[in-house]
């Protein structure tokens, strides 16, 4: 099946620092997600990217399909920010598979 | 809120027991999925259903069971419960079976096998 490989496993920032998060995976993909879990464990949904750019406020992503590859930038970074980011993608099955996920601290 | 909603939010049980989780997806969404997050596999998809039918399969046990009914609300049994089981389970929905729908994720139910 296909691989997802995520970076940095763990990062810790300041409040307003900006970061990001890197998604690797092994073949073409007909699905790409990117996820936020709270510290409450719920999943929400950031954005649909299998390929291009999107924004939403202080978050955006891009997915450079050819190369294999998506990016999660977080701008002006805020303690509810803090989470486990995670990227999910389909292949050429229908399974989605989740990399291992990105570990955010921001303290104040 | 995504729409999806789950039951029960949190589960406490015993080796040996069986136990129902349910879902139900949002409001149009014809496909379910089940995902099994624990702390040594992580995040894995168990199975999908489209409109009552099976439509993919993943790392599910034979001692788990889904189904999916058709007011589209899905059920996952768990038997033979195992410490191993305990985990945050999900389901997600989506509009249609194709990869490329985006599925929405419910608040999870997490089960403690004791």
């Amino acid at each position: 099946g296909i691989q997802v490989e995520q970076s940095p496993p763990d990062l810790i920032l300041q409040e307003g620092a900006n970061s990001t998060l890197r998604c690797n995976f092994s073949d073409s993909v007909n699905n790409l997600q990117w996820f936020h879990q709270n510290p409450w464990g719920q999943l929400i949904n950031l954005f649909y990217i299998p390929s291009g750019t999107k924004q939403n406020g202080r978050l955006s992503a891009t997915t450079v399909a050819t190369e294999r590859y998506s990016l999660l930038y977080i701008s002006s970074s805020q303690t509810t920010d803090s989470g486990v980011y995670f990227c999910a993608l389909i292949g050429s099955n229908y399974k989605l598979t989740f990399g291992k996920g990105t570990l955010l601290t921001v303290n104040p | 809120d995504s729409g999806v909603t789950q039951t029960p939010k949190h589960l406490i049980t015993a080796t040996g027991q069986r136990v129902t989780l349910r879902c139900s997806p949002r409001s149009g969404d014809l496909s379910v999925y089940w995902y099994q997050q624990s702390l040594d596999q992580g995040l894995q998809f168990l199975i999908q259903y489209y409109n009552g039918e099976e439509r993919a399969k993943g790392n599910i046990l034979e001692r788990f069971s889904a189904q999916q009914f058709p007011d589209l609300h899905s059920e996952l049994n768990l038997s033979s419960l195992e410490l191993g089981d305990s985990a945050l389970y999900f389901c997600a929905s989506s509009a249609g079976p194709r990869r490329t729908d985006t599925q929405y994720f419910g608040p999870g139910t997490r089960l403690t096998v004791l």
